[in-house]
């Protein structure tokens, strides 16, 4: 709810612009990530997600990219609107295992 | 509609008093789980399950207990709730023992213990 978003880095954009959305992660063993979008209120919804033999996937106006080499993920949003205003998560899952770490948020907040 | 539901959505309760959070979802998922989501520390996986009668720690399981009799429950079971569980709380169910395959999240269940 409201106070997820508390202590979280935040991502101010004009409605129309695009955003990125960055994460780092720090297992070199992840295979699979996914992206969260997290309204004020609500459990977490699935975005998109990449697994590790891939660097780029694409969805409706998102796009993943995945920089195994440096450990990063990013998650781009075109022509962001106001209802993309919400915090967004990455999450990660080891090979080995069958359980997700998740990041800790970022807030996107699109102004009109 | 598929869906994950929890009850109750909020709680305040005092420490010490035995309380029960329901998770149930129509999905015929196999893998469920509980998360607890904190300001500054994201969501954190406190128990989790494969498939009936079997569940396992996740980061953070101190003060909790889980119990899966049944595909489609997983109740998240705090025996002597203190102030430090004060949280906002996630059930997840994935189907196909939650390996590679987005996770279904419940609506959350705020608590307050005090």
């Amino acid at each position: 709810g409201e106070s997820v978003g508390l202590h979280l880095p935040t991502l101010s954009v004009q409605e129309g612009d695009n955003s990125i959305i960055n994460c780092a992660y720090s297992n070199s063993a992840s295979d699979y990530f996914i992206w969260y979008k997290q309204e004020s209120g609500k459990g977490p919804q699935f975005i998109i997600d990449i697994r590790s033999n891939m660097d780029k996937r694409q969805g409706q106006r998102v796009t993943v990219l995945l920089n195994k080499t440096v450990k990063h993920l990013s998650l781009q949003i075109a022509a962001t609107q106001p209802g993309d205003s919400a915090v967004y998560f990455c999450a990660e899952k080891d090979s080995g295992y069958s359980t997700l770490t998740f990041g800790k948020g970022t807030m996107l907040l699109v102004s009109p | 509609e598929a869906q994950v539901t929890q009850n109750p959505r909020y709680l305040i309760t005092v420490t010490g008093k035995k309380l029960t959070v329901t998770c149930s979802q129509n999905m015929n998922h196999e893998y469920m789980s509980w998360y607890r989501q904190d300001p500054g520390l994201g969501l954190r996986q406190i128990y989790y399950s494969m498939n009936v009668e079997v569940t396992d720690k996740g980061d953070v399981p101190e003060g909790y207990k889980v119990s899966r009799k049944e595909k489609r429950n997983f109740p998240l079971i705090l025996e002597s709730p203190s102030p430090n569980q004060t949280s906002l709380y996630f059930c997840a169910s994935t189907p196909e023992g939650g390996t590679n395959n987005e996770q279904f999240f419940g609506p959350g269940t705020r608590l307050t213990v005090l």
